[in-house]
């Protein structure tokens, strides 16, 4: 089976950075993934990680251990626009579907 | 390009009634993905299909839900004699045939109300 955790809530000032983590216990991994959700709307893909390390693009950033079963979301330079939702998920051996964690929602305060 | 389409975007169904949600997945995708997410919840798989076959379908509800993806048009997922708990926020999602490395694209869902 898969699970995946990753924190409720989270608050951040604009301007400023917030690491989101996420932890999965899986049967088979083939790839991590994130998504941004703003309320209402669709899921848009942010990044994905396959090898460990750190996969920068722009001011996000995410990191991936799979011995640790661990990633995490960087964002940098916070704006009021980055308030939503942050779905952290992991696709499976075969391959084929992404099983998701509850999400993060992320609160940009001025 | 154009993205993943969903259609309807919003439906209201009367308890009892059937829905049929459409997606027609990006162009040169042949995999295609339904999820379903509850108000303040996460999104939950439901069913993983290609041309005319349904590959995964571990999520699917046993009773009143069911999925195709015909050799033509578009992946439709049904719901038959609705009721107030299936009011959801439907995703439907595909991604090209090799499955390694390959990014899944969402579609704008579509909003099923029960009343």
């Amino acid at each position: 089976g898969q699970n995946i955790d990753q924190p409720t809530e989270m608050t951040a000032t604009e301007g400023a950075i917030v690491q989101i983590n996420c932890t999965y216990q899986t049967s088979g991994f083939n790839g991590l993934f994130w998504y941004q959700q703003h309320a209402g709307e669709a899921p848009t893909f942010l990044s994905y990680n396959v090898l460990d390390g750190l996969e920068e693009k722009g001011r996000f950033s995410s990191f991936l251990s799979r011995s640790k079963g661990y990633s995490y979301l960087l964002l940098k330079e916070l704006q009021m626009k980055d308030s939503a939702s942050y779905l952290c998920a992991v696709r499976d051996g075969a391959g084929n579907k992404l099983t998701f964690g509850g999400g993060t929602r992320v609160l940009v305060k001025p | 390009n154009a993205g993943v389409m969903q259609n309807p975007r919003h439906l209201v169904r009367r308890r009892g009634q059937e829905a049929r949600l459409r997606c027609s997945p990006m162009k040169g995708h042949s995999h295609v993905y339904w999820y379903r997410q509850l108000p303040e919840e996460g999104l939950k798989f439901m069913v993983y299909l290609q041309k005319e076959n349904i590959i995964d379908e571990s999520g699917m509800p046993k009773e009143r839900f069911s999925a195709e993806f015909p050799k033509e048009g578009p992946s439709i997922l049904r719901i038959q004699q609705v009721v107030r708990g299936d009011s959801a926020a439907y995703f439907c999602a595909s991604s090209p045939p090799a499955s390694s490395g390959n990014t899944i694209y969402f579609g704008e869902g579509s909003w099923l109300t029960v009343v």
